[in-house]
């Protein structure tokens, strides 16, 4: 079984920072890795998949990266709507979910 | 645009079961791939099961076999998730989501997830 791991838990950062989140894979997925973005009592919301890939209508200033075991989501400048959790997702006839990056603000 | 609207908030007893459903609209709703996913409150997303309805055949998350039922309504575009032997630990939001599957040799591949509904809290106290 595929383990993902999310670093940091937590980020803190002000408006107009870069957010650099990370995803490790206990082996290696490939590019078979999806990113979304919770916010508070909502639902989560794709932002990324294959790794690189932005879902319809997610902003530009999200970006993806990686292959193998290791993935970065990149928020090039945080607008205050960006302060939310970030989950990692696995490609598999078992879908698993990394435990999230929340980034707060500081 | 595909959306996915589910039932109310749930509060049940230990030992009983909940049926939480997910309607979409949009889309050719046999065609795809409907999925849920549970969120306990202050934690993470955590795959339950899904059904892609025009095959009928629903496959689960070994934790939950035996446990949970998934089916699907081509007939009202309705997906219906049945958790049964509740306990309080299955006190959780529980999402219905689109699932982008692959079939590889025999075996479906659930890529991501998009788009999700808007969750069903289910409460399950004494």
């Amino acid at each position: 079984e595929i383990v993902l791991t999310q670093s940091p838990a937590t980020l803190s950062l002000s408006p107009g920072e870069r957010a650099t989140l990370s995803c490790r894979a206990s082996q290696s997925v490939s590019s078979y890795l999806a990113w979304y973005q919770q916010k508070p009592g909502q639902a989560p919301r794709l932002l990324i998949y294959d790794a690189s890939n932005r879902a319809t209508g997610i902003p530009a200033r999200f970006s993806g990266s990686g292959s193998g075991t290791d993935f970065t989501l990149t928020i090039s400048s945080l607008e205050p709507e960006d302060f939310a959790v970030y989950y990692c997702q696995q490609r598999s006839n078992w879908p698993l979910f990394g435990p999230g990056t929340k980034v707060d603000i500081k | 645009q595909v959306q996915l609207v589910q039932s109310g908030a749930e509060v049940k007893k230990p030992g009983s079961s909940v049926k939480v459903s997910c309607k979409a609209s949009g889309g050719t709703f046999s065609s795809y791939a409907i999925s849920w996913v549970r969120q306990a409150p202050g934690q993470g997303l955590e795959w339950m099961g899904g059904i892609i309805p025009i095959f009928g055949t629903a496959n689960y998350a070994q934790k939950f076999q035996g446990r949970v039922t998934i089916t699907a309504d081509e007939f009202t575009s309705t997906a219906f998730m049945e958790l049964s032997s509740l306990r309080s630990e299955d006190t959780a939001v529980y999402y219905c989501a689109r699932a982008q599957v692959t079939m590889v040799r025999g075996v479906i591949i659930t890529n991501w997830f998009d788009p999700w509904g808007q969750g069903t809290l289910v409460t399950v106290s004494s």
